[in-house]
């Protein structure tokens, strides 16, 4: 998995919690990326970060937010959790913007 | 919207054989295409990349592109029972500026027979 590790790997919470999922690199690439995954649609951008502290919204960022504070690390939070955030939750790191992008182990979030 | 198309198959072919999977894609000012393969409850694994018209090759695997018809393919030659799986084709419209980050079609399903 190209040096990225995603934690939690499995986590249930209840509606209106808040969530947060972490994306950890030791790659030193400068692009990181988070999506998810449901059946019928796909993987999909939820937020992007060019850089420490630049970070831009993806297709799907309703509900989301992002922080990265570290090269290394690119937080994804849910602050009121809602069922429709169940998925599989997948990071992503590039050294080439618009380039090749190499995926995290993700995380199957579950929200009751 | 930008969209990015393949047949969600499943799609069966007999050990041995060459394996034919395509993708088309709606936004003119792509740059950059990727095929993933993706193994059932695992992560998106990157297998060829591809910039410029027409083919590259890598052991097993050729990528086919033709911008002009908005077309890309992935040929599988001498498939075999590990080949089974789900292949993602992917989009990078990014040239520059504008949005980063990929658009992925919902993939096709695999079926290596033995």
């Amino acid at each position: 998995d190209a040096g990225i590790t995603q934690s939690p790997r499995h986590k249930v919470t209840e509606t209106g919690t808040p969530v947060t999922l972490r994306c950890h690199q030791t790659e030193n690439h400068r692009y990181m990326y988070w999506y998810r995954q449901d059946p019928g649609h796909g993987l999909r951008l939820i937020h992007y970060s060019y850089g420490v502290k630049d970070t831009d919204k993806g297709e799907v960022s309703d509900g989301y937010s992002v922080s990265r504070s570290k090269t290394e690390d690119f937080l994804l939070t849910l602050e009121s959790a809602t069922s429709s955030q169940t998925s599989v939750y997948f990071c992503a790191i590039s050294d080439v913007r618009g380039g090749e992008q190499y995926f995290g182990p993700g995380t199957r979030l579950t929200v009751t | 919207q930008k969209e990015v198309e393949q047949n969600s198959g499943p799609l069966s072919v007999p050990e041995g054989a060459i394996a034919s999977l395509n993708c088309t894609y709606s936004d003119r000012g792509s740059q950059s295409f990727f095929w993933y393969r993706q193994y059932s409850g695992k992560s998106p694994e990157l297998i060829m990349f591809i910039y410029s018209n027409g083919d590259k090759e890598d052991g097993r695997f050729t990528a086919q592109l033709n911008k002009a018809s908005q077309y890309v393919s992935l040929l599988i030659r001498d498939s075999q029972p590990s080949d089974s799986a789900t292949y993602l084709c992917a989009v990078s419209e990014y040239s520059g500026g504008g949005a980063d980050g990929l658009t992925f079609g919902k993939g096709t399903h695999l079926i290596i027979q033995p």
